[in-house]
């Protein structure tokens, strides 16, 4: 079945560690995504790439880092410089940008004791 | 203005009640309006989309109603029942740029019994 696969799907670190979220799909979608999710708040984006070896920074992208370089990977890493990295990770995907339905995958709960 | 404004944050009904989540928006170049709905522990999946030539549009027990001249747009859900508890986000963005959706804060529905 086609769809997107994120892991870990809960991650527990220390502060001050980095950590990074794995992103995969197998949709041959052009465009990801990688949302942040906090109660209240709706889905903030962090990052975007519509195409490989290449992404732009979303609304929030301070204390986070990507790379592009395969067409079905787009891993998220949470730094130490984010100052309250807590919360569910959202990756997704779109057929092209022309397109606007988002396909998510199922998630990636990060919780920094 | 590129923020989409939702309320209630939460919202209770009886089963078979119509509960109903409204979503306000600034920017008059949004053309294209969907909904996500998101169950605990997934990722949001499409439900529904509107683009502004209509005032209504229905899929099943969904519908979305569309005020073009306040800048508003509301999911009503008829006939709920307990399976759609959920999270239900709006969203919008302007389709023909091939822009990126800006999502509402959420509203957590539960449907009792």
């Amino acid at each position: 079945d086609g769809g997107i696969t994120q892991s870990p799907k809960y991650l527990f670190r220390k502060e001050g560690q980095n950590v990074t979220l794995s992103c995969e799909q197998n949709l041959n979608h052009d465009a990801m995504y990688w949302y942040r999710q906090d109660p209240g708040q709706g889905l903030r984006l962090i990052y975007y790439s519509q195409i490989v070896n290449d992404f732009q920074k979303g609304d929030i992208a301070e204390g986070y880092s990507v790379s592009r370089e395969k067409k079905e990977s787009f891993p998220l890493t949470v730094t130490s410089a984010q100052k309250n990295p807590t919360a569910f990770y959202l990756c997704a995907s779109i057929a092209d940008s022309g397109a606007n339905v988002l396909t998510f995958g199922a998630g990636s709960r990060l919780t920094v004791l | 203005q590129q923020q989409v404004k939702q309320s209630p944050q939460s919202l209770i009904v009886q089963k078979g009640g119509i509960p109903i989540i409204n979503c306000a928006y600034e920017n008059t170049a949004f053309d294209y309006f969907p909904w996500y709905q998101q169950f605990p522990g997934k990722g949001p999946a499409l439900l529904i989309a509107i683009r502004p030539d209509v005032s209504e549009k229905k899929e099943g027990r969904f519908t979305i109603s569309f005020n073009k001249s306040a800048k508003q747009f509301s999911l009503h859900i008829m006939d709920s029942q307990p399976g759609d508890s959920a999270t239900y986000f709006c969203a919008a963005s302007v389709e023909t740029s091939g822009s990126r959706l800006t999502f509402g804060e959420g509203t957590q529905l539960t449907v009792n019994p």
